[in-house]
């Protein structure tokens, strides 16, 4: 049964650190995107990849978040440095062009 | 950009009975799907449907594209159907770009 699988799942940090999330993408599926879930602004877009190139990442605060593909199984989210207002569910998510399947989640707290 | 709205926010129902999921969206999609966020937090994908419709058990979903919405039943309804469900579109010149509703809660009550 293939899924999407994220790490970790909780993650705990102090304002100023460094977080990276990492997912790994359904085998086989060429896009990859990232979303952010807060009860506030629901579930935003912050970036997405086809065949591990960028296509949009205008959802993403430019200063303090990345996102990168090293290769075909694993995207990372990388945000440095970490804000209180970063706390949110981290979903990753991938798929051919017409559906998307999400992973768990990374549930992130920044004190 | 495009506009996701869903209706009703909130829904509570005792089990077995049947409702409706209604999402109006303001331009024309390539895209359309039905997700089931369950209490847990997992994002399960229920339908791809930009037109038509599909039945899967006890739920079916019916797009009608011209006319902007797509409608998402859910029939004899059971405790484990509790969650919130959101609609999400792709708009026509907008690649792999889901744009989400605020969602329906849905509360089953035994």
């Amino acid at each position: 049964d293939a899924r999407v699988t994220q790490t970790p799942r909780h993650k705990v940090t102090e304002m100023g650190q460094e977080v990276t999330m990492r997912c790994q993408p359904i085998l086989g599926h060429n896009t990859v995107f990232w979303y952010r879930q807060t009860m506030m602004q629901g579930l935003e877009l912050l970036a997405y990849f086809r065949n591990r190139a960028p296509l949009d990442d205008s959802g993403m605060p430019k200063d303090r978040f990345s996102a990168e593909m090293p290769d075909a199984t694993l995207a990372t989210l990388k945000i440095q440095p970490s804000e209180p207002r970063d706390s949110a569910v981290y979903f990753c998510a991938s798929g051919p062009r017409e559906t998307q399947y999400f992973g768990p989640g990374t549930r992130l707290l920044v004190l | 950009g495009i506009q996701v709205e869903q209706s009703p926010p909130d829904l509570i129902l005792q089990e077995g009975a049947n409702s409706t999921l209604r999402c109006n969206f303001s331009d024309s999609v390539n895209n359309l799907q039905w997700f089931h966020q369950n209490p847990w937090g997992q994002l399960i994908n229920l339908f791809y449907i930009p037109s038509g419709t599909k039945q899967n058990g006890r739920l079916s979903a019916t797009t009608v594209a011209t006319e902007r919405y797509s409608l998402l039943y859910i029939s004899s309804s059971q405790t484990t159907d509790s969650g919130v469900y959101f609609c999400a579109v792709v708009g026509g010149t907008s690649y792999g770009k889901l744009t989400f509703g605020q969602g329906t809660i849905l509360t089953v009550h035994p």
